[in-house]
């Protein structure tokens, strides 16, 4: 079964430039989470999709990041415009469902973003 | 919001020796779920173990095994056994059945060290 797939692996910007980056999640996983690591802590919630819509996103700074999840498959996470405390790992974890025994979520191998 | 607390930022052992890694967390909640995540460098994020707290039996995973201590709030790790491949970043994580969101709540981290 392939895992949960992300690209770029790194990406390097200058402040006040854009940045997108793309999640797979593992077939048939219904819950997709957006996760941002800043070095030296550990992974915090930006946003979380059911399917295709938004199940909590209040933790996303919705005034320069945005998510998507067309046709509730892939995502894909927008800085737009980045900031020097925006360097981290951008984290895309997905699981069957969000409740009851399917709890477990799947991580991808991550995006370290560095803006300068 | 619950808190995870992991007052370890890093730990030693030797090869074939045990290691317990901490974590406490708080919450109001009488049910919820734990984990212990493990994050190798420049790898990604898998789970080693986890645990449903109404369940009093403690979980464990061949080598791995948790005392968990409810009334105390505390989460602890051992690891049993220690090998080269078990270096890596540790992070205690929560996750509230009462949030529609069900993400993870994580601490900040236990760096651990195998020596030969």
């Amino acid at each position: 079964e392939a895992g949960v797939a992300q690209s770029p692996r790194y990406k390097i910007i200058e402040k006040r430039q854009s940045v997108a980056f793309w999640c797979n999640p593992i077939s048939g996983h219904a819950t997709l989470y957006w996760y941002q690591q800043i070095l030296g802590q550990g992974p915090k919630l930006l946003i979380q999709f059911q399917n295709n819509g938004v199940v909590d996103d209040s933790q996303l700074p919705k005034d320069r990041f945005s998510a998507e999840r067309l046709k509730g498959v892939d995502s894909t996470l927008k800085i737009q415009p980045a900031k020097l405390e925006d360097s981290a790992v951008y984290l895309c974890a997905s699981s069957l469902d969000s409740s009851g025994a399917n709890y477990e979520q799947y991580f991808g191998p991550g995006t370290r973003l560095t803006v300068t | 919001a619950q808190t995870v607390t992991q007052s370890q930022p890093e730990m030693s052992v030797q090869e074939a020796e045990t290691v317990t890694l901490s974590c406490t967390y708080d919450t109001s909640e009488s049910d919820y779920y734990l984990f212990w995540y493990k994050q190798p460098p420049s790898r990604q994020m898998i789970l080693v173990i986890r645990q449903e707290a109404y369940k009093q039996q403690n979980a464990t995973e061949n080598r791995f095994s948790v005392n968990f201590q409810k009334a105390a709030k505390s989460f602890s790790l051992k690891i049993s056994d220690s090998q080269l491949g078990d270096a890596a970043m540790y992070f205690c994580a929560y996750r509230s059945p009462s949030n529609s969101g069900y993400a993870l709540n994580f601490g900040k981290g236990t760096s651990l060290l195998v020596t030969p």
